[in-house]
């Protein structure tokens, strides 16, 4: 099966910028989940979707970040306006909807550099 | 609030030998998964093993397999036959059986030495 894919793979940009990360899970899962991976550290998840509605949101920086996962498939995660700690890589993940003992299939991640 | 400690930043290994990399946890639950992810520089995480708290014996995938000591709150994971492949970084994640969110660790940078 297709992985998850992501794009762009790399973005730079200028501080107050916008930009946005487009996510496409794996054909038929129902979860999505972007996650924050500062470098140095483990991911952080910043919003979780079970197929189109937000089931957590607790960590993400609404004054700036959104989210959306249209008809319960693609989503992407946007920046307005960034800021330099939002450099980092961006990594969404998909899974089958349910609680599951089994890992849930990443995608390769955007590189954001905020300069 | 769970936690998920790596207190070792960075190890190394000559190729073919053994390495365990170190992982602690702190959770009220009694039913959880643990996992341990291999990140390479194409940064794609990829699982590459998994225990369900709830079963005794610990868990195997060829040459890797963990040591799950759960009243001690431990989950190390021991790679036998280190080859250059295995170089990335390894981080031990938990979650809980009700969400469906990972805790991650801060990671072990493993390298593979010829």
């Amino acid at each position: 099966e297709a992985g998850v894919a992501q794009s762009p793979r790399y973005k730079i940009i200028e501080k107050r910028q916008s930009v946005a990360f487009w996510c496409n899970p794996i054909s038929g899962h129902a979860t999505l989940y972007w996650y924050q991976q500062i470098l140095g550290q483990g991911p952080k998840l910043l919003i979780q979707f079970q197929n189109n509605g937000v089931v957590d949101d607790s960590q993400l920086p609404k004054d700036r970040f959104s989210a959306e996962r249209l008809k319960g498939v693609d989503s992407t995660l946007k920046i307005q306006p960034a800021k330099l700690e939002d450099s980092a890589v961006y990594l969404c993940a998909s899974g089958p909807a349910g609680v599951t003992s089994y890992g849930y299939t990443f995608g390769s991640g955007t590189r954001l550099t905020v300069v | 609030a769970q936690t998920v400690t790596q207190s070792q930043p960075e190890m190394s290994v000559q190729e073919a030998e053994t390495v365990t990399l170190s992982c602690t946890y702190d959770t009220s639950e009694s039913n959880y998964y643990l996992f341990w992810y291999k990140q390479p520089p194409s940064r794609q995480m990829i699982l590459v093993i998994r225990q369900e708290a709830y079963k005794q014996q610990n868990a195997t995938e060829n040459r890797f397999s963990v040591n799950f000591q759960k009243a001690a709150k431990s989950f190390s994971l021991k790679i036998s036959d280190s080859q250059l492949g295995d170089t990335a970084m390894y981080f031990c994640a938990f979650r809980d059986s009700g969400t469906y969110k990972y805790i991650f660790g801060t990671g072990t940078r493993l390298k593979v030495l010829a």
